[in-house]
């Protein structure tokens, strides 16, 4: 049982860089969604999407861009990568919105490194 | 804006010995608490949702009670395994229904 696989687990960034966090879920979830988790800070939401084919902001959308490129796909895009966004990115999904049942079910994390 | 603190930051206990870990919140109105654990280098795992004061879950060594302001997570006889960190969070019915609002979590450590 695969869950919410990402993709890459690692990767180290240059400053003004650009990459793409990859996301995929298998559990026909409808709402998606990408998290940051900081040291001595909770996790804080980046992006969500209810159901395919819509996107919205969180709490931190700076420098952050996405896509749900189906009902399996979610990406995280940075265009130009800033030191501030060394970080531990989470990507989620849930049947439906996550205040429903609060029952959110996390990949197992990308750990990134801007230099 | 919905507001979570966990206490204490780090716990070590030996097996065996019993303990619990505070998440005191403030919200507009609670829609719902949530409990979760993270084991090192994972995703956080979802436990529990409490929805008004007075409400408890248990599962194997853990029960989780909820107040009018803050939740406690009782670990009975803890074990090892039972190493993590546990996260609460939670969602008020003034905030928006995507967000959940996260506590940055309580260490747990067990020692044999």
């Amino acid at each position: 049982n695969a869950g919410v696989t990402q993709t890459p687990k690692f990767q180290v960034l240059k400053t003004g860089q650009s990459m793409t966090l990859q996301c995929a879920q298998d559990m026909n979830h409808n709402s998606m969604y990408w998290y940051r988790q900081d040291p001595g800070m909770g996790l804080r939401l980046i992006y969500y999407s209810a159901s395919e084919g819509t996107t919205d902001k969180g709490e931190v959308p700076n420098g952050y861009n996405v896509s749900r490129l189906n009902k399996r796909e979610f990406s995280l895009r940075l265009e130009s990568a800033a030191p501030s966004q060394t970080s531990v990115y989470f990507c989620a999904s849930s049947v439906g919105l996550a205040a429903n049942t609060g029952e959110l079910f996390f990949g197992e994390g990308s750990r990134l490194t801007v230099l | 804006e919905d507001q979570v603190t966990q206490s204490p930051e780090a716990l070590r206990l030996q097996e065996g010995e019993s303990s619990s870990l505070n998440c005191s919140y403030t919200v507009s109105g609670l829609r719902g608490l949530f409990w979760y654990r993270q084991d090192p280098g994972k995703g956080p795992e979802f436990l529990f949702t409490l929805y008004s004061a007075g409400e408890e879950k248990e599962k194997e060594r853990l029960k989780a009670t909820l107040t009018k302001k803050e939740s406690f997570l009782h670990i009975t006889a803890p074990k090892p395994e039972d190493s993590a960190t546990y996260l609460c969070a939670v969602q008020g019915v003034s905030g928006s229904a995507r967000q959940l609002t996260f506590g940055s979590g309580t260490q747990l450590t067990v020692l044999p």
